[in-house]
This record gives structure tokens, C-alpha cells and sequence, in this order.
């Protein structure tokens, strides 16, 4: 089975800075990853996904995360934040075949500050 | 993508009744994914509904607390029976990666 280990709860960040929101995953199995945004009272937006290819995927928002197998990460980064970027992110995994189940990361709470 | 509405959006409802919660997608699909996002926490899948079998549920959810349909291969509904208030979750309908938007449910 897989699983997803968020690192960090909370990450309090100011504006402009730069972020990274860290995940690592387990499984005995190849794996698509992907990182999704939870707005205050809003459902799950996908943010970016990786299935094969390239490690470094591109995603909205200007967004993007590596994928690592050695380390078996898949970190979300982001050059410089903005005021509207606050929200949850989960970090969510999926074995790499068609429609299959995904197992979620408990979640981290981006905020930035002004 | 798939584009996915759920009905409701949200409801409030009273302890002992049942909720009916509905997907659509706008395209044809194998397999749909129901999920629950407890206050404050992240998403635990609770089945899988497949179209023209009984679905199949993650340990720690039944069928008769959470029945499952699954008429057709754009359509599916997710019932809440015999509600309390920790039944009180965002439920999630969704598809090859893509979620509903979800429906809030408040127990009274």
C-alpha cells in the first residue's frame, strides 16, 4: 500500500519569499504523485501531478515540484508567494495505473504573511 | 479533465435522518472515488463505486452506514444513514484525480 508523510503542519512564510512544502511517499509499486490546494471552504484544486517522464513538473500558480525516486520525495515549490496563496496543501499519491485510489498526506497550512 | 458537480453544496441536517449526495461527471468512467475530509483534517477514502458491481469500501466503512450507488458510468450518489453529529465532513465525489467540490455536512 502507499502512503504520504507531510513534514511540515504549518509553514508561515512573508510575502515574496520563496517556499518549499515537503512530501515523501512510500510504496512497493511505481506511483503518480500530485499536489493539490484546499481554499478556505472551497473543494480540492490540482495543482500540478506527476505520472512519468521529466522530474520537474510545472503547475499552476507558478507552482512546480521534483520528483525524487532515490529520495522518494516530491517537494512543492515556489519562487516568490503571494497574500492569495494561503491555504492548505496536500500532498496525495496514487499507484501507477489508471483510476486507481488516492491516499492523501495529513495536509500543510500555508500562510503568508504581509 | 473530468468536470465533476455535486448536489448539495452543503446541508444541515438532524440526527437519525439520512443525506443522499450526488456526482455527476461529464464524461464516461470506469471508477469513482467517494472521500471524507473530517474539521481540520485531510481526505480518507471511504469507497470505490464501480458501475454494474457493489462497491468496495476502505476498512472502517460499512455498507449500511454508507450505502453507495452507482447507476451508470457518469452517475453516482453517496448516502449518509442514521446521522450523528461526528458524521459532521466534507464529502468528495471523485474521478481520475479530479474532486467535486464537495458537500458539507452538518449534523444537529
Amino acid at each position: 500500500a502507499q502512503s504520504v508523510t507531510q513534514l511540515d503542519s504549518q509553514v508561515p512564510v512573508f510575502e515574496e519569499a520563496p517556499v518549499e512544502l515537503r512530501c515523501n511517499y512510500s510504496s512497493s509499486v511505481s506511483v503518480y504523485l500530485f499536489w493539490y490546494v484546499q481554499y478556505p471552504n472551497q473543494g480540492l484544486q490540482l495543482l500540478l501531478k506527476y505520472l512519468s517522464g521529466s522530474t520537474l513538473v510545472k503547475g499552476i500558480n507558478g507552482f512546480e515540484a521534483e520528483f525524487n525516486k532515490s529520495q522518494t520525495s516530491f517537494h512543492l515549490r515556489k519562487p516568490s508567494v503571494h497574500i492569495s496563496d494561503t491555504a492548505e496543501y496536500f500532498c496525495a499519491v496514487t499507484p501507477g495505473d489508471n483510476n486507481n485510489d488516492m491516499r492523501f498526506g495529513a495536509g500543510t497550512r500555508l500562510t503568508v504573511k504581509p | 479533465s473530468a468536470v465533476i458537480s455535486q448536489k448539495p453544496s452543503r446541508d444541515i441536517c438532524q440526527r437519525g435522518t439520512s443525506l443522499t449526495i450526488q456526482c455527476q461527471v461529464d464524461s464516461q468512467v470506469t471508477m469513482m472515488f467517494w472521500y471524507r475530509q473530517q474539521p481540520g483534517q485531510s481526505l480518507t477514502l471511504i469507497a470505490t463505486a464501480n458501475q454494474g458491481s457493489e462497491a468496495t469500501y476502505e476498512s472502517g466503512f460499512v455498507i449500511d452506514k454508507f450505502p453507495i450507488s452507482r447507476p451508470n458510468l457518469t452517475f453516482s450518489t453517496l448516502t449518509v444513514s442514521n446521522m450523528s453529529p461526528e458524521d459532521s465532513s466534507i464529502y468528495l465525489c471523485s474521478v481520475a484525480a479530479f474532486f467535486g467540490q464537495g458537500t458539507r455536512l452538518t449534523v444537529v
